[in-house]
């Protein structure tokens, strides 16, 4: 069964620092791979996606992302962190099934 | 443009009563629906998805049920609520064809006591 893991609970980071966030999914094929971001008590929003190409993709925010195939990775960047930057961030996979599959979250925390 | 409406908010009811959330699509058409239910540090877990007018699939056996009614109305519902259904549930909407991005509902915060 198609799985994503997201190894971190929670980050702590200094702004202006950078930043990484882990995913590692679990799929025999290439997924259709986001990252999505949540700020306390709303939805989702869509930072980026990965469907083929360029194995490092742009998203919204600053952010990026690159997709390792070799390590079913696909983890997420920021060159500089902003205070606003302090949300929960969702890797999810699309097997192509109309099912999106999400990790646990990674809760993160950015120091003045 | 397209827009997600969840209602209620928030909702605070006693074990064993009945439930019913609402969730409408604007601006598209023959949308994918989707509940999920997040629970603290255990992420996001789908609970029903709909690819069309009466199509539901479960993918958690408990005591929800969803019902889609119209082309861009998704319901999730219960007889009896238990304690463990407390949680912040989220519809979701993607276009049909193809695999796209999810576009979320603001959420609605379930709290059963």
């Amino acid at each position: 069964a198609q799985s994503v893991t997201q190894p971190d609970i929670h980050i702590t980071v200094s702004e202006g620092a950078s930043l990484e966030l882990r995913c590692n999914y679990s799929y025999g094929a290439t997924p259709y791979l986001f990252w999505y971001v949540q700020s306390p008590g709303q939805g989702l929003q869509l930072l980026l996606k990965y469907f083929s190409g360029d194995t490092l993709v742009q998203g919204i925010k600053g952010f990026e992302a690159e997709f390792k195939r070799s390590q079913s990775s696909f983890n997420l960047r920021k060159p500089s962190v902003h205070w606003s930057d302090a949300a929960e961030y969702f890797c999810a996979v699309d097997s192509g099934t109309y099912k999106y599959i999400f990790g646990t979250g990674t809760r993160l925390k950015v120091l003045a | 443009s397209q827009t997600i409406h969840q209602w209620p908010a928030t909702l605070v009811q006693p074990v064993g009563s009945p439930l019913s959330l609402e969730c409408t699509v604007e601006g598209t058409s023959n949308p994918n629906l989707y509940w999920y239910r997040q629970a603290a540090g255990r992420g996001l877990q789908l609970l029903f998805y709909s690819v069309g007018i009466g199509q539901i699939s479960s993918e958690v056996p408990q005591n929800l049920s969803a019902s889609r009614p119209q082309d861009r109305q998704f319901i999730l519902s219960s007889k009896k609520l238990l304690l463990s259904d407390s949680g912040f549930y989220l519809c979701a909407w993607s276009v049909r064809a193809g695999t796209g991005e999810l576009f979320f509902g603001e959420g609605s915060r379930l709290t059963v006591l």
